[in-house]
This record gives C-alpha cells, sequence and structure tokens, in this order.
C-alpha cells in the first residue's frame, strides 16, 4: 500500500474550514483515498473516501489532485466536536485483503473557541 | 447506519488471567471482522483479520497463541488475551465490513475495550 505523509498537527478556530493535506506520492491508479477520524478515548470514524473525482458528503469534502499524489479533507464550519486526530488513508480493493486498514499517525486537528 | 458494539468497554485483571473481548454487528452481517490495539499516543496497529468459520490471519509479529480469535457467526468475534501480562495493557478496537457490501471498502468501527492489566 502506498504510504501517506500528514502533518503531526493543525490548529483551525470555530466556525472556520479546516483544511487537512496528506501526500501519497506513490499512490497506484486503483487506489482509493480514505479518511477516518479519531476523537480521543473511542473507535475510528468514517468521514469519506475517493479514488479521483472530489467527493462531497455530509461530515466533509475530498479533494483529489489531478495526479493524485496528494489530496485536502476540509472540514468547511469546523466545531469543537472536530478535534481528533485525522487519518489518511489509501487502500487498494482487492479481494483477499478486503478491508484491511493500516493507519498512519495522522493529524491532530485542535479546534478551538 | 452500521453499527459495531464492543463489550467490555473497560476491563482490569490481574496478571496471569485471561480475558475476553466481544465484538458484534448489531444490524448487519460481518464475514469479516478486524481486531486492532493501540497504545497511548500511538496509532492504531492491525493485529488480526478474523473470518466467520475459518480460522483468523495475523499480523507479522503478533502471537496466535497469545491473541485468540474466534468468529462463529457472521454477527459475532471475539478476541481472548491469554495470560494476560501489564504489556498487553491497551486499547483494542473491533471493525467490520458488511457481507453485503461491495466496493466502498467502508469499515465500521466499535467504540474500543480497554485493557488494564495489574
Amino acid at each position: 500500500d502506498a504510504k501517506t505523509t500528514q502533518p503531526p498537527s493543525m490548529d483551525c478556530a470555530e466556525g472556520r474550514a479546516a483544511n487537512l493535506p496528506c501526500n501519497h506520492s506513490t499512490i497506484s491508479g486503483n487506489e482509493y483515498v480514505y479518511w477516518y477520524r479519531q476523537i480521543h478515548s473511542q473507535g475510528p470514524q468514517y468521514i469519506i473516501h475517493g479514488l479521483k473525482n472530489n467527493e462531497t458528503n455530509e461530515m466533509a469534502s475530498l479533494i483529489i489532485t489531478e495526479d493524485r499524489k496528494s489530496s485536502t479533507l476540509i472540514l468547511p464550519h469546523a466545531t469543537l466536536r472536530d478535534t481528533a486526530v485525522y487519518y489518511c488513508i489509501v487502500r487498494v480493493l482487492r479481494g483477499s485483503t478486503l478491508g484491511r486498514l493500516y493507519f498512519g499517525r495522522g493529524t491532530q486537528l485542535t479546534v478551538w473557541p | 447506519g452500521a453499527v459495531v458494539s464492543q463489550h467490555p468497554s473497560w476491563v482490569i485483571c490481574k496478571s496471569g488471567t485471561s480475558v475476553k473481548i466481544e465484538c458484534r454487528s448489531l444490524d448487519f452481517q460481518a464475514t469479516t471482522m478486524f481486531w486492532y490495539r493501540q497504545f497511548p499516543k500511538q496509532s492504531l496497529m492491525l493485529m488480526a483479520t478474523s473470518n466467520e468459520g475459518s480460522k483468523a490471519t495475523y499480523e507479522q509479529g503478533v502471537e496466535k497463541d497469545k491473541f485468540l480469535i474466534n468468529h462463529a457467526s457472521l454477527t459475532l468475534s471475539t478476541l481472548t488475551v491469554t495470560s494476560a501480562h501489564p504489556e498487553d495493557s491497551s486499547f483494542y478496537i473491533c471493525s467490520a465490513r458488511e457481507s453485503a457490501a461491495s466496493g466502498a471498502n467502508v469499515l465500521t468501527f466499535g467504540a474500543g475495550s480497554r485493557l488494564t492489566v495489574l
């Protein structure tokens, strides 16, 4: 699986957009980009995923560069409850290993009042 | 949405005893579940893949005789930490993928079980 690189920490003011970058320069053509987050002492929560098109759901937007070597997770209006560690994971869909996700260190996002 | 329940949410045991943690998919069937371990201030580490009706697949470096996994039904996987020692104290998290799902590879995680071995 392609490795990902994320900044260890970021801050964001409440109500502002939080833009979390992720580099995955060795990503393969059939690998998806997934984002999960983990609030302190809880299990990870799925946020969004994409292959090459930008994606949006009720939680966030995912912007993937045209060369797919990096992506940005956007929380449009961050709240204090968005304070968490955000993980960017790239994963190919193969039947025998479907579902196995390997987590890096992620980005600790702190939203302040 | 899909819900995964873990029990117990926290447990304290004496060194040398065994502890069982349950992972249940509440509203969907899961032929495959995954067990992770997380030490303080570290990321999640995949321990093993639990397969319904067959043996679990362990990641490199994880002792299968130490961490027994049973996936006897489509909604339940158990992790037993045998002869627990203080170094086994950790946050154990399970996840599951719906059997009928295709393509998305979206996993639902449990809330985790915190094990403290005295």
